[in-house]
């Protein structure tokens, strides 16, 4: 079972819908969770962190966790054709490290 | 406040070559942390040093070495170059390792 397991997409959504993207996780003792979005050649951007159970919502995006499921979500609202890229979700390792593992991502293409 | 810069952005090396990976963090974080990516894939973790000391190393052999100085600026090291070792290598900065971190823009390392 891999660590972290996302679908790879791509996930196609028209504009102004709202893309699910969803992921879940093996190590139980991740307590930091992470979205990152990546355009094509270019580095990871924070978009989302989520610490506890339940929603976070900011702006167009919102993240939902549930640790008993292992589970973490990110929703964007209104997609635009600017939001597609890969998504990739990193839970944090927990204990000294506290490093990022990382998903392969799933890649979002918004339909004009 | 500038962001974390990474330099050099693109480099073209030999295998054999020895390659150095220069990282500069965003002004009072103390942790730094070293990820590979190669294409189609997550990043994965090589290193993470906070206040100048190693705090975790990854799956990666020996000829991966890293350090951070006083000024938190971190140095990612590879000898013995491999063509499998062309990647995104990417810088990643945080004040405290389990919070969240921020990428530079990467160094796209490519071995011939």
């Amino acid at each position: 079972q891999k660590e972290v397991e996302q679908n790879s997409g791509p996930l196609s959504v028209p504009e102004g819908a709202i893309a699910s993207l969803n992921c879940t996780y093996s190590d139980r003792g991740s307590q930091s969770f992470f979205w990152y979005r990546q355009y094509s050649g270019k580095s990871p951007e924070l978009i989302m962190s989520i610490y506890s159970n339940g929603d976070k919502e900011d702006g167009r995006f919102t993240a939902q966790l549930n640790k008993a499921s292992q589970y973490v979500s990110l929703l964007i609202r209104d997609s635009q054709p600017s939001d597609s890229a890969t998504y990739l979700c990193a839970p944090n390792a927990g204990g000294a490290t506290n490093k990022l593992i990382f998903g392969t991502g799933t890649l979002l293409a918004v339909q004009p | 406040d500038a962001g974390v810069t990474q330099s050099p952005t693109h480099l073209i090396k030999t295998r054999g070559q020895q390659v150095t990976l220069r990282c500069s963090p965003i002004s009072g974080h103390k942790s730094v942390s070293w990820y590979q990516q190669v294409l189609g894939q997550g990043p994965q973790f090589i290193f993470q040093y906070y206040e100048k000391e190693e705090r975790g190393r990854g799956n990666f052999p020996d000829r991966f070495s890293a350090r951070q100085f006083p000024n938190y600026s971190s140095e990612l090291n590879v000898n013995a170059l491999l063509l499998g070792d062309s990647a995104l290598y990417l810088c990643a900065s945080s004040w405290d390792p389990g919070v969240q971190a921020f990428f530079g823009q990467g160094t796209r390392l490519t071995v011939v």
